[in-house]
C-alpha cells in the first residue's frame, strides 16, 4: 500500500532533549515536506526537500533540522526541544515539486515539550 | 506568495449540494488553485486541483472565475463523511516546493 509513515505518532518529551521524528515514503518520490500544525495557524510549512540531499527552508524553521540522505526518508530533528514546539507535525511526499503535484500526508506525529 | 482567504465555517445538509468559496485575489499567471481536505484525526489528503478552466474528477468540482481571482469547490451530494477542513492553496512554478496552508473552511454536514 502507498503510504507515508510517521513515527513516533505521539510523543511527550522534555524541554532540551533532541528527538527525531522519522518520516518514510514508499512512493518513490522526489519531494518530501514537513509541516506543523497549530490551533488558529494552519498547516506552516517548515522544511521541504526536492530531491536526495537537496533541502530548503520553509515558512518556520527556526529550531528544526531536517536530512534527506535517501529518497525514501526526510527524518525532523529537533536539537532542543523547547515548549513552543509543542505541535502537531505532519509529512508529505510528492512525485515531483511541481505546481501539479498531489501531496501525499502521513498521520502526523504528536509533540508534547514538557 | 499570494495568499488565500476562506470562509472559517459552513453548514450543509446531508445530499444537498455544498459550494465552498475561496478568493485569491493577488493570483499570478502560474499559480496553480489546489484543494485539499482533513478528516478528524488525519492528514490532508488532495481533493482537486486546477489553473484555469473548471476541472472535475470522482470528488469534486473545481469552478475558476474567470479573472482567477476567486474558485469554488463544489461537493455534489454531502455525505456526513465529507464533514472536515477544506484548504484551498496556490502553488506557483517557480517556488513549486514551498506550500502554505491557511486555516480552511471547517464543513459541517447536518443528516
Amino acid at each position: 500500500e502507498a503510504q507515508v509513515t510517521q513515527n513516533p505518532r505521539y510523543l511527550i518529551t522534555v524541554t532540551g532533549k533532541k528527538l527525531t521524528v522519522t518520516c518514510s515514503q514508499n512512493m518513490n518520490h522526489e519531494y518530501m515536506s514537513w509541516y506543523r500544525q497549530d490551533p488558529g495557524l494552519g498547516l506552516r510549512q517548515i522544511y521541504y526537500s526536492m530531491n536526495v540531499e537537496v533541502t530548503d527552508k520553509g515558512d518556520v524553521p527556526e529550531g528544526y533540522k531536517v536530512s534527506r540522505k535517501e529518497k525514501r526518508n526526510f527524518p525532523l530533528i529537533l536539537e532542543s526541544p523547547s515548549p513552543n514546539q509543542t505541535s502537531l507535525y505532519f509529512c508529505a511526499s510528492s512525485l515531483r515539486g511541481i505546481s501539479t503535484g498531489e501531496l501525499f500526508f502521513g498521520e502526523g506525529s504528536r509533540l508534547t515539550v514538557l | 506568495d499570494a495568499k488565500t482567504t476562506q470562509p472559517n465555517s459552513m453548514e450543509s445538509n446531508e445530499e444537498e449540494p455544498v459550494h465552498l468559496p475561496c478568493n485569491h485575489s493577488t493570483i499570478s499567471g502560474t499559480d496553480y488553485i489546489h484543494w485539499y481536505r482533513q478528516l478528524p484525526s488525519q492528514g490532508p489528503e488532495y481533493v482537486i486541483h486546477g489553473l484555469t478552466s473548471n476541472v472535475n474528477n470522482r470528488m469534486a468540482s473545481l469552478a475558476i472565475a474567470e479573472d482567477r481571482k476567486s474558485s469554488t469547490l463544489i461537493l455534489h451530494r454531502a455525505t456526513l463523511r465529507d464533514a472536515a477542513v477544506y484548504y484551498c492553496i496556490l502553488r506557483d512554478v517557480p517556488n513549486a516546493g514551498k506550500s502554505t496552508f491557511g486555516d480552511g473552511t471547517t464543513l459541517t454536514v447536518k443528516p
